[in-house]
């Protein structure tokens, strides 16, 4: 069954908004990553929030991580035409699991200018 | 910009013909693993490999097999590719130690 499962499949907004993408996932992890897909291309990494950390930030990307509910969230400040892509959570188990993810359905942004 | 890179981008090819997809890593990374992406966009694991000379099969089963000889190379073949085969392929490396994983451009199959 799946591990990530992202609320909402679809996100339309105009420039200059927040965009807010959630993740849910089923076992314990050790960490929780999210990744970033333009059309057609590879995955790229954007932040990376370990299993004891509550909330990270980098650049315009604030990821908060709630471990009881098992549920994480993604919020894009100030979003930019650029940012429209697909987002993807990915959690690592850890253990015997390390360094195995397992990917959510994703999330597609689109940004209107 | 990641150093890891997949070849080819694009394959459309006839029922029954035998598939190799190439994918080179320049960063030294002991990781490296192979993902299938459906048109729903989710990403499953077929093959990881911790090294040269490891390789395990993933999380969704596949025809496919994998290679591990060197560090840098991780080959995925098909010996007789079917239309349930056309799909993207994602292939990914990291360091052991880091969660963070860096991907290659995808090679998309199609398979007639």
């Amino acid at each position: 069954s799946q591990q990530g499962e992202e609320d909402p499949q679809a996100l339309s907004i105009q420039e200059g908004e927040n965009a807010t993408m959630n993740c849910s996932y089923k076992t314990s992890i050790n960490n929780l990553q999210w990744y970033r897909q333009n059309s057609g291309r590879g995955l790229v990494h954007l932040i990376l929030i370990r299993s004891n950390e509550r909330e990270k930030h980098s650049g315009r990307l604030r990821v908060t991580l709630d471990t009881s509910k098992k549920s994480s969230s993604l919020l894009i400040t100030a979003s930019r035409a650029a940012d429209t892509a697909s987002y993807f959570c990915a959690t690592n188990a850890g253990g015997t699991s390390y360094g195995k993810l397992t990917f959510g359905q994703g999330t597609i942004l689109t940004v209107h200018p | 910009e990641a150093d890891i890179y997949q070849t080819p981008r694009y394959l459309v090819i006839g029922t029954g013909k035998k598939i190799t997809l190439e994918c080179s890593q320049t960063m030294g990374h002991d990781k490296m693993y192979w993902y299938q992406q459906d048109p729903g966009m989710e990403l499953h694991l077929i093959h990881y490999s911790y090294g040269v000379n490891s390789t395990e099969k993933g999380d969704l089963s596949s025809e496919s097999t994998v290679s591990r000889i060197r560090t840098e190379h991780f080959p995925l073949t098909l010996e007789s590719a079917r239309p349930s085969h056309t799909s993207q392929y994602l292939c990914a490396s990291g360091r052991v130690g880091a969660g963070e994983l860096f991907f290659g451009e995808g090679s998309r199959l199609t398979v007639l």
